[in-house]
């Protein structure tokens, strides 16, 4: 079974300093990888995602993230924060394999907030 | 725009009366979920359908039901709410093709008061 660990629950940053969100999973076959915001009483959106190709991934609102298959890890960036990136950012895994493999499974999220 | 509707967005239930949480889109995907999010938790899988194909996790409980009447609509049943399911009820759709799925797209969620 796959499982995702996000390994901070709370990051504060100040407004324009960079952050790095972080994310490790593991799994016995190859995943596709997903990160997701959440705003306050609002569903997830999806910010980016790597399926194959370069293991750098840009994404929307300026994050990007990078594959990193032998670290077994997908930290998410970016380099100027500003206070409107105060959200919950998840993780996320699904397996590429045959069968079942529907399931998105998620990381217990990161809380991101951006002080003025 | 194609989207994940849910509705309501906000529902009040008595405790014990049960309550329906409807899910529509317009994407015309083969899978539906639905989770169960908790406060500062992650989303938790209830069930998901393939198409008319339902598929329940192990440990959801038997209060909780789901209808898939067509591509279109999902409903989630909670047939007697207790204090400890109020949560947020988030639905998604994804396509699955050739056994695999590149992502889910979710509705803006219901919040699910119990009283």
């Amino acid at each position: 079974a796959q499982s995702v660990t996000q390994l901070d629950s709370q990051v504060p940053v100040f407004e324009e300093a960079p952050v790095e969100l972080r994310c490790n999973y593991s799994s016995s076959v190859s995943v596709y990888l997903f990160w997701y915001v959440q705003y306050p009483n609002q569903g997830l959106q999806l910010l980016l995602k790597y399926l194959s190709g370069s293991t750098l991934v840009k994404g929307i609102n300026g994050f990007e993230a990078e594959f990193n298959k032998s670290q077994t890890s997908f930290h998410l960036r970016k380099p100027s924060v500003h206070i409107s990136d105060t959200a919950e950012y998840f993780c996320a895994v699904t397996l590429i394999s045959s069968g079942s493999a529907r399931q998105l499974t998620f990381g217990s999220g990161t809380q991101l907030t951006v002080l003025p | 725009d194609a989207m994940v509707i849910q509705n309501p967005r906000y529902q009040v239930t008595q405790f014990g009366k049960p309550v329906t949480l409807s899910c529509s889109q317009t994407l015309n995907h083969n899978v539906m979920y639905w989770y169960q999010q908790k406060s500062s938790q992650a989303p938790k899988l209830l069930f998901h359908y393939y198409d008319k194909d339902f598929n329940n996790e192990a440990d959801t409980p038997d209060n909780f039901q789901s209808r898939r009447p067509n591509t279109s609509f999902c409903f989630l049943d909670i047939r007697s709410p207790g204090l400890g399911d109020a949560a947020m009820y988030l639905c998604a759709t994804s396509r699955e093709i050739g056994g695999k799925i590149r992502g889910a797209f979710f509705g803006q969620g219901t919040r699910l008061t119990v009283v």
